[in-house]
Order: structure tokens, then sequence, then C-alpha cells
């Protein structure tokens, strides 16, 4: 089925180790973000790609880097991981700026990370 | 800049209520709004929305419309099921602006 897809699903990671979440969208979508939700807070935004080979920061950007790799695929990487990083994180696509505006967006099922 | 207010939860109904979860927000020019619902262990999905003052947004049963005079997005059901048990969040989005979420109501609905 079309959609976005989120890798790991789970990930236990040790105070300072570095891993990257990747998410690709199969939609054709310029569009695509990364957020991360927290009890109580919603869905805060980290970073976001308005169109391939463009990225820019979000309202939580401390601790986090992205990559558009190409049009389909948009990663997130922590390069040194802290207990506050806890957190689900999402992926998500649009088809642009007036796409999301008139169709939303479409996200992937969250990756569920714990920092011990 | 751009906010959304929704109800604060948990919401806890039974059967066949009626159910209505507010939503106000705060916005430059004329954004569209939205209701996404998330069930457990899953990502966000598009329940509904509406681009433009008046327009009412329905999708399974569930309704709201946008009303600029008072700024909200209301979302409302007739008669709830025990499947609509799941977190809704309301959102809007404005120009080139990106998303900008409520901070969720978790709805239970008991048999």
């Amino acid at each position: 089925n079309a959609g976005v897809t989120q890798t790991p699903k789970f990930q236990v990671l040790k105070t300072g180790q570095s891993m990257t979440l990747q998410c690709a969208q199969d939609m054709n979508h310029n569009s695509m973000y990364w957020y991360r939700q927290d009890p109580g807070m919603g869905l805060r935004l980290i970073y976001y790609s308005a169109s391939e080979g463009t990225t820019d920061k979000g309202e939580v950007p401390n601790g986090y880097n992205v990559s558009r790799l190409n049009k389909r695929e948009f990663s997130l990487r922590l390069e040194s991981a802290a207990p506050s990083q806890t957190s689900v994180y999402f992926c998500a696509s649009s088809e642009g700026a007036n796409g999301g505006r008139n169709y939303g967006y479409t996200f992937g099922s969250g990756t569920r990370l714990t920092v011990v | 800049g751009n906010s959304v207010t929704q109800m604060e939860g948990p919401v806890t109904l039974s059967e066949e209520a009626f159910l209505t979860i507010n939503c106000t927000y705060t916005a430059t020019g004329y954004p569209s709004l939205f209701w996404y619902v998330q069930y457990p262990g899953e990502g966000l999905q598009l329940l509904l929305k509406a681009t433009k003052a008046d327009d009412k947004g329905s999708n399974k049963g569930f309704e709201a419309t946008y009303r600029k005079e008072t700024t909200s997005f209301h979302l409302e059901k007739g008669s709830v099921q025990v499947s609509d048990s799941a977190v809704y969040f309301c959102a809007l989005q404005g120009g080139s602006e990106k998303l900008v979420f409520g901070k969720g109501t978790k709805l239970t609905v008991n048999p």
C-alpha cells in the first residue's frame, strides 16, 4: 500500500550512542517532515524538507540532524543520544505547502525510541 | 504565530453518547483546519478537513465546521462507538507554514 514507511519501529539506545531513523514515501510528495510526540506536548516539528535538496529547522531541532537523500527518503540522525530524546518519532509527507493545505499530511506509523 | 488550543482530556463516554471536542485557533489570514486521529500504537490519520470559512468537514460520522467568527473548529459525533477510542488532534496550516497541532484529546468509549 502507498504511504510513509519508517524503520525501525522500536529502538533502545544507551546515552551517547548514535542512530539514524529512516523514512521513505512512495507518493511522489515534495515535502517531508520529522515530528516528535511526547505526553502532554502534542507533536512538535523537528526538521522539515520543503523539496528535494533543502532542509530547515523546526521547533525543536537541537540534538538532531537530517538528510534528504532523494525525493523519496528523509532520514533523522541522533549523533549522541540523550534521555531527553526518549520519544515517539513520526515522519510525514505532503505534496508541498499548497498540497498540505488542501490534502493534509500522510504520517508513518512511528518509531518508539528509548534512551537509557 | 499560529497556534491551536483544544480541550484537555481525557474524555470518557458511554457507547452511543454525543461527542464534542472543542478546538480554537489563532492564525493570520485564512488557514486550513484539520482533525487527525491516532489509534493506539499507530500513526496519525487525517479524519477530516476544511479549507475555508463555513466549510464543514465530515468523515466516519464525525463533523466539524470552520467558524471564522469564533475561530473554532469543534469536532462532533452524534453517537460514538467503542472503536472511536483514540487520541484526536486539531491542527491548522496557514499559507506556506507548516502544520501546527493541538496537544491532543484522548477519548475512551466504554460499552
